[in-house]
């Protein structure tokens, strides 16, 4: 079955460093690929997404790019802010399209100190 | 532009009990799937529902039931409650037509069993 694998948190860091966080993934065919994030007490928002390889997808500072051939969707950000401090979510979903299911990993928690 | 919405936000059962939870999906969107989330591990599928019938189902029992009604909203249903169905429940929406097509999330309701 479909599964996906985060690097394990949590993850803390200093306003303005460097993030990664790793993603791989197990599935069939051509799954489209996710980050979701979810701040304290909060449900999930779409941080960004890639439907098929080499796609980058990017917002709000942050980027990841759908490598099929290493299976992986790394998260990075050039220079956190307090304001990332979150859980991140790496997902997939294994039918582009009709009847769209997500898988997720385990999730990372990121805390930015100023 | 309303997105995702969930109702109760919070609530708290009884083991043995029966709990009903309500989701409205994103304006336009037709599919709408549930997910558990266990306090510190991702979203679990459920299952999802599309033109009022049961479309995928995850590895839950058949405690757990739902129903989609003509308007695309729908519930969630779980009897016989037991401790361990103590989780954040999440509602998302979206197409179920399009490809690639970006999935949105309610912020939850936060089901305690004692």
């Amino acid at each position: 079955g479909n599964s996906v694998t985060q690097m394990e948190g949590p993850v803390t860091l200093s306003e303005e460093a460097f993030l990664t966080i790793n993603c791989t993934y197990t599935a069939t065919g051509y799954p489209s690929l996710f980050w979701y994030v979810q701040y304290p007490g909060e449900g999930l928002q779409l941080l960004l997404k890639a439907t098929k390889a080499d796609d980058k997808g990017s917002n709000k500072g942050f980027e990841a790019t759908y490598r099929k051939e290493t299976t992986s969707f790394h998260l990075e950000k050039g220079s956190v802010q307090v304001s990332d401090s979150a859980v991140y979510f790496c997902a997939l979903s294994d039918r582009v399209g009709a009847g769209n299911k997500l898988t997720f990993g385990g999730g990372t928690r990121v805390l930015v100190k100023p | 532009d309303a997105g995702v919405t969930q109702s109760p936000t919070h609530l708290i059962k009884t083991r043995g009990q029966q709990v009903t939870l309500r989701c409205s999906p994103k304006s336009g969107h037709d599919t709408v799937s549930w997910y558990q989330q266990a306090l510190g591990q991702g979203p679990q599928f459920i299952f999802q529902y599309y033109e009022e019938e049961e479309r995928q189902r995850g590895n839950f029992p058949d405690r757990f039931s739902g129903h989609q009604f003509p308007n695309y909203s729908s519930e969630l249903n779980v009897n016989a409650l037991l401790l361990g169905d103590s989780a954040l429940y999440l509602c998302a929406s979206s197409l179920w037509s399009v490809s690639g097509n970006t999935i949105y999330f309610g912020e939850g309701s936060w089901l305690t069993v004692v």
